[in-house]
């Protein structure tokens, strides 16, 4: 299956500064790239997704681009909040089909 | 519109017992998903329901099954349970041929 790859495992940020995660995939095939956010004890919710015919998509304060000759995406929150602590992963179509599979996943603290 | 629902919300099991779990899509979707999510992993896609068929399966043995109903409703069974099967078991609900996939809260399965 779709192997993905998210990098780091855990990040702490201060308040106000940004965020960084990373994924790789490796079926060039893939043309869907969402993220999650998993808050302690909750269901995993989509927060922006990016198809293959865009390199760069912005919801307010999170954005996500899309590198598709080097097969990378990458999720980057901007103005962290306390409310952005969180476990975030990527995710990328199952052997090309509609089924997810999914990177292990980044700890996200922001610190006051 | 009703969100994705999951029951129950926790459950102990034996080992070597079996287990049933149950989920409710999403209003207007019909194509069902069933992950693992084992602690501090990513999910790990099981299969897929579509129409009440299995589209799809993931690398799980044949003790993990699953049934959709007509009105979209699924379950998953797993016999024979193990230890390693401990596990916050979701589902996520989407319309056949989206990406888009809208997680249910979990069933956080321990077995002894």
């Amino acid at each position: 299956g779709e192997n993905v790859e998210q990098h780091p495992s855990t990040l702490s940020v201060q308040e106000g500064d940004s965020a960084v995660i990373k994924c790789t995939y490796s079926d060039s095939a893939s043309n869907y790239f969402p993220w999650y956010k998993q808050e302690l004890g909750k269901r995993p919710q989509l927060i922006i997704d990016i198809r293959s015919n865009v390199g760069e998509k912005k919801d307010q304060r999170i954005a996500v681009t899309l590198n598709k000759t080097a097969k990378h995406f990458s999720l980057h929150i901007t103005e962290t909040q306390p409310e952005d602590s969180a476990v975030y992963f990527c995710a990328a179509p199952f052997r090309g089909d509609y089924k997810l599979s999914f990177g292990a996943g980044t700890t996200v603290t922001v610190r006051a | 519109e009703t969100g994705v629902t999951q029951s129950p919300t926790h459950l102990i099991k034996t080992r070597g017992q079996q287990v049933t779990l149950r989920c409710s899509s999403q209003s207007g979707h019909n194509t069902v998903s069933w992950y693992q999510q084992a602690l501090g992993q990513g999910p790990q896609f099981i299969f897929q329901y579509y129409r009440e068929e299995e589209n799809g399966r993931g690398n799980f043995p044949p003790r993990f099954s699953g049934l959709q109903f007509p009105n979209y409703s699924s379950e998953l069974n797993v016999n024979a349970l193990e230890l390693d099967d401990s596990a916050l078991y979701l589902c996520a609900s989407t319309f056949f041929g989206s990406y888009e996939q809208y997680f249910g809260p979990g069933t956080r399965l321990t077995v002894t």
